[in-house]
């Protein structure tokens, strides 16, 4: 049974240029959430995909932006890179069906961006 | 007053002790609660649900005090693996998604 997977591991971007990151969510889940966790922070939510459309979003400026895919795979891409967006990126899947409320969320290992 | 806060530690323990810590949420992270574990470097992954009768899980014990707005984790007989950094999560916010505090790291000695 196939977990969240999150491509790359690690990137190295410099100010100004846009990356995408890409995640797979767990076999049979059809929600992805996007977090971003800066060092000796917790995770902050950035934004949640379900049915290929975006449901919610946290307090991230627009240069954070989403898909998601027929498959419920998803991308977040960022767009001229700060210093600050260097963080540790989590992608999580759950299943819509549940209460949103008791619903567990399952984390891929995350991609690591650093921005110089 | 931030939605989730947490004592951010480090506690150092020894092997065996019991070890509890205390989360404080305000009314936005109130719906629903969870512990999530974070060892170094690692994704978060879901310790416990929190359920407001209180549920234990082993040596794991949760408990929600909704008149003080607080949530304990109580960890009985401490293992090495068990040193992690541990993750408040309320649910809630305006858009209804999970909010977490900054962790308590917690380390366990021989």
């Amino acid at each position: 049974d196939a977990g969240v997977t999150q491509s790359p591991t690690h990137l190295i971007k410099t100010r100004g240029q846009q990356v995408t990151l890409r995640c797979s969510p767990k076999s049979g889940h059809d929600t992805v959430s996007w977090y971003q966790q800066a060092l000796g922070q917790g995770p902050q939510f950035i934004f949640q995909y379900y049915e290929e459309e975006e449901r919610q979003r946290g307090n991230f400026p627009d240069r954070f932006s989403g898909h998601q895919f027929p498959n419920y795979s998803s991308e977040l891409n960022v767009n001229a890179l700060l210093l600050g967006d260097s963080a540790l990126y989590l992608c999580a899947s759950s299943l819509r069906g549940w209460d949103r409320r008791f619903q567990p969320q399952h984390f891929g290992d995350g991609t690591r961006l650093s921005i110089l | 007053r931030k939605e989730v806060e947490q004592d951010p530690g480090p506690f150092n323990v020894p092997e065996g002790a019991t070890v509890a810590f205390n989360c404080t949420y305000s009314n936005s992270a109130s719906q629903s609660f969870f512990w999530y574990r974070q060892d170094c470097r690692k994704e978060p992954k879901l310790l416990m649900s929190v359920y407001s009768s209180g549920n234990e899980d082993g040596r794991f014990t949760a408990q929600l005090n909704r008149a003080s707005q607080y949530i304990s984790l109580l960890i009985r007989d401490s293992k090495l693996s068990d040193s992690a950094t541990y993750l408040c999560v309320g649910y809630g916010g305006s858009q209804g998604n999970l909010i977490f505090g900054k962790g308590t790291k917690l380390s366990v000695k021989p």
